[in-house]
């Protein structure tokens, strides 16, 4: 079946570092690639997504680019903020009639002023 | 304001006693969805419902139920919870296929 392999956290950085999370997947199809994002004590929201191949997700200064051949999702930020400290969450979805959400465990990530 | 509302927010309960998660979104989205989220497993889908009357199980659906009567609302129901239950739980709507799924902010339940 489908599963989705990240980076282990916790993630600390200092404020302005370079941030990546590395996402695997695998899967039977061609799934659509997301992000979500945690702040403490919320649910989960959309950061940005994948539907094909080679495409890139942005927002908020945060990029993935879906990569077939090596099937990541890696998600990287040139510059970090403390705001950015969350629970990051690399997804995937094959469509069909369910279009369920596969997650990974899950990264923390703490940025430190 | 587009949202996924859940409620209760927080529950501490016990073993035996019957109880439902309202979950209501006000985006007229046909697919809704619970997950519960553990430490270490991540996200995984209890139920699912297509739309009102048609629901299906998830990968972790055992101890639970759903109904959808109405397009709005999907609740989700433990008849018998157990302490294997205590976790947070999170509902989720989307407007259409491969559309992103909205989320709401989670019911954190302890069963004792």
């Amino acid at each position: 079946g489908d599963s989705v392999t990240q980076m282990e956290g916790p993630v600390t950085l200092s404020e302005e570092a370079f941030l990546t999370i590395n996402c695997t997947y695998t899967a039977t199809g061609y799934p659509s690639l997301f992000w979500y994002v945690q702040y403490p004590g919320e649910g989960l929201q959309l950061l940005l997504k994948a539907t094909k191949a080679d495409d890139k997700g942005s927002n908020k200064g945060f990029e993935a680019t879906y990569r077939k051949e090596t099937t990541s999702f890696h998600l990287e930020k040139g510059s970090v903020q403390v705001s950015d400290s969350a629970v990051y969450f690399c997804a995937l979805s094959e469509g069909g009639s369910n279009y369920k959400l596969t997650f990974g465990k899950g990264t923390l990530l703490t940025v430190n002023p | 304001e587009a949202q996924v509302t859940q409620n209760p927010r927080y529950l501490i309960t016990v073993t035996g006693k019957k109880l439902t998660v309202t979950c209501s979104q006000n985006m007229n989205h046909e697919y809704m969805s619970w997950y519960r989220q553990d430490p270490g497993l991540g996200l995984r889908q209890i139920y699912y419902s297509m739309n009102v009357e048609v629901t299906d199980k998830g990968d972790v659906p055992e101890g639970y139920k759903v109904s959808r009567k109405e397009k709005r609302n999907f609740p989700l129901i433990l008849e018998s919870p157990s302490p294997n239950q205590t976790s947070l739980y999170f509902c989720a709507s989307r407007p259409g296929t491969a559309q992103p799924q909205h989320f709401g902010d989670g019911t954190r339940l302890s069963i004792l």
